[in-house]
């Protein structure tokens, strides 16, 4: 198996513009999380889905963003318009949820730079 | 408020002998606890999970212990080696699909 892929590995873009990130899960898994990474947050949940259904946006930071996952192989995060301070790392990663398990597996992350 | 709370200052140890990081959490309760393990420019890889009836678990020369009254978990590497060097993340598990991560503790083993 090929993992959790995202694209693009790295995104530069200037202030305003629309960025989109992408992410496969692991085939076969049901559940699928976007997290952010900062050295001052660390790495923060933004959204999850299980069965392609958005299940907790409570993290997403604000309208800017929004997350789709069309079907069990695909999810994107949009972020629209971007800033500076949207630059991090973002990680996708997926699992099989099972009573009190929950192992993720996380893709290699998309460094976004916002100029 | 809640709390996840590890060790922000890296852990420097020598070759051999054991590295112990710490996860301690306040106004959580939860149903397991993970640790990850993250390499520079890479995602999380999981290692360990243990539930909330579970003292302690070993796997290989890792070990980790669980206690729920002092809501704290010991992540423990022994016999550890230069290629344990990476950042050690803890993660809460709260119920149904939500997983909550420290912000890590980078581990430094010296030949």
């Amino acid at each position: 198996d090929a993992g959790v892929i995202q694209s693009p590995r790295h995104e530069v873009t200037e202030m305003g513009q629309e960025v989109t990130l992408r992410c496969k899960p692991i085939s076969g898994h049901n559940s699928l999380f976007w997290y952010r990474q900062t050295m001052m947050r660390g790495l923060e949940l933004l959204i999850y889905f299980n069965n392609n259904v958005p299940i907790d946006d409570s993290g997403m930071p604000e309208d800017r963003f929004s997350a789709k996952m069309p079907n069990a192989s695909f999810s994107t995060l949009k972020i629209q318009p971007s800033e500076p301070r949207d630059s991090a790392v973002y990680f996708c990663a997926s699992t099989v949820v099972q009573r009190g398990h929950n192992e993720q597996f996380f893709g290699p992350g998309t460094r976004l730079t916002v100029l | 408020s809640q709390k996840i709370e590890q060790n922000s200052e890296a852990l420097n140890i020598q070759e051999g002998k054991t590295a112990t990081l710490t996860c301690n959490y306040t106004n959580y309760s939860p149903a397991y606890l993970q640790w990850y393990r993250q390499d520079p420019g890479r995602g999380p890889v999981f290692l360990l999970l243990i539930r909330e009836n579970e003292k302690e678990k070993r796997k290989e020369r890792l070990k980790v212990t669980f206690d729920t009254t002092l809501k704290q978990s010991l992540f423990h590497i022994t016999a550890s080696q230069p290629a344990d060097s990476a950042t050690y993340l803890c993660a809460l598990g709260t119920g149904g699909f939500k997983t909550i991560f420290g912000a890590g503790t980078r581990l430094f083993v010296k030949a």
